[in-house]
């Protein structure tokens, strides 16, 4: 089935650290792939999209580049700051299954300063 | 902008009772979706709907029933709750008509449900 494998945490950093997540995902289809982002106590934001092998979402200094050729859509930030601190969770779509979203297990990320 | 507004934020209930919750999706989208989110988990499909009609079905326990209504909000009845069913119940609204990208889905800020 489809499905999305993200790395696991926590991951721990320090202000102005470079930060990758990486997701790789499972798809019979062609997905739309996300990146959602929940700061503690909160519910799930869009961060950031990608729809098309090649296209790169970017959002609050984020940045994902959909790769076809290795089902991935890392999720890259050159400089993070303590606000980053929250869990992001890598999740696709797909028409054949009515958009509904399959959301990787999420990292939690700690941004000290 | 016009949010997804779920109702109520928080809920306490004792095992066995039963709970409503409630979904109001942006306005002019037509479909709902229901997740849940256990504790340190990733958020579960539930069921969604389309237009009133239920177009899919995730986990859903027999327990729960759902159903969209004519101005689109949904409700969640949840009965005969586990201590299990304590989790962060989330509802996402897109449409399929004009405005955001039909793949996008957004999601409100979610029910807390804590059983006893």
């Amino acid at each position: 089935g489809d499905s999305v494998t993200q790395m696991e945490g926590p991951v721990t950093l320090s202000e102005e650290a470079f930060l990758t997540i990486n997701c790789t995902y499972t798809a019979t289809g062609y997905p739309s792939l996300f990146w959602y982002v929940q700061y503690p106590g909160e519910g799930l934001q869009l961060l950031l999209k990608a729809t098309k092998a090649d296209d790169k979402g970017s959002n609050k200094g984020f940045e994902a580049t959909y790769r076809k050729e290795t089902t991935s859509f890392h999720l890259e930030k050159g400089s993070v700051q303590v606000s980053d601190s929250a869990v992001y969770f890598c999740a696709l779509t797909l028409l054949s299954n009515d958009y509904k979203l399959s959301f990787g297990a999420g990292t939690t990320v700690t941004v000290r300063a | 902008a016009a949010g997804v507004i779920q109702s109520p934020r928080h809920l306490i209930k004792e095992k066995r009772e039963t709970a409503t919750l409630k979904c109001y999706p942006i306005p002019r989208h037509d479909t709902v979706y229901w997740y849940q989110q256990g504790p340190g988990q990733d958020p579960q499909f539930l069921i969604s709907f389309y237009e009133k009609m239920q177009s899919d079905k995730g986990s859903i326990p027999d327990r729960f029933s759902a159903q969209q209504f004519s101005d689109y909000h949904s409700e969640l009845n949840m009965s005969s709750l586990e201590l299990g069913d304590s989790a962060l119940y989330f509802c996402a609204s897109r449409t399929l008509a004009g405005g955001p990208p039909r793949d996008t889905q957004y999601f409100g800020p979610g029910t807390r449900l804590t059983v006893l």
